[in-house]
């Protein structure tokens, strides 16, 4: 099956700084999207971006279909940006899409 | 508001006993999702259903069961057959190809 890569697996910074997480996949895929896992354990919607560049506020992404990456792009990050980053793609099997997940970036922010 | 309700939030089960965890969504969603995740490591696909009265097994599907009688709900349960049963649960829907993942709020099982 595709395999989902991520990277830095854990990442410190303090606030202010920027930084930018990875995410490579290994076959091509109908979507992508980003998450953000809070302290609680609740999986947040960040981007869904299966081609191009958004940006939202102080995140932005870029998925680059046809060399099998995408890019999250942190700016200013904040004590409130902790937890965990995770990338997902979708996939067809047998007719059905499934969502297949990255272990993720743990991302903590210092004051 | 719409979203995906996910109960109870802790759950604790004794070996030997099977536990069903609670997933409704009110979003008219059509395909609804059941991961698991343990500590450090990403979500996994247990079952799937992209419409009513029909589901297909994801990766680790041995040990769950489900069903799918309503559009709004997709109960899983977790038999005594699954040999570690202790994780996060997390439900999520979608409504059809063009858009995102919606994920619940999750449940954490343990067993005592």
């Amino acid at each position: 099956g595709i395999q989902v890569e991520q990277s830095p697996p854990d990442l410190i910074l303090q606030e202010g700084a920027n930084s930018t997480l990875r995410c490579n996949f290994s076959d091509s895929v109908n979507n992508l999207q980003w998450f953000h896992q809070n302290p609680w354990g609740q999986l947040i919607n960040l981007f869904y971006i299966p081609s191009g560049t958004k940006q939202n506020g102080r995140l932005s992404a870029t998925t680059v279909a046809t060399e099998r990456y995408s890019l999250l792009y942190i700016s200013s990050s904040q004590t409130t940006d902790s937890g965990v980053y995770f990338c997902a793609v979708a996939t067809s099997q047998g007719g059905s899409e499934k969502l297949v997940f990255g272990k993720g970036t743990k991302l903590t922010v210092n004051p | 508001d719409g979203g995906i309700t996910q109960s109870p939030k802790y759950l604790f089960r004794k070996e030997g006993q099977n536990v069903t965890l609670s997933c409704e969504q009110n979003l008219n969603h059509d395909a609804m999702y059941w991961y698991r995740q343990d500590p450090g490591q990403g979500l996994r696909l247990i079952y799937y259903s992209q419409i009513v009265n029909d589901f297909q097994k994801g990766d680790i599907a041995e040990g769950y069961s489900v069903s799918r009688e309503k559009k709004e709900s997709f109960p899983l349960t977790v038999t005594s057959a699954q040999k570690n049963p202790t994780a996060f649960y997390l439900c999520a829907s979608r409504r059809s190809a063009v858009y995102g993942y919606t994920f619940g709020s999750g449940t954490r099982l343990t067993v005592v």
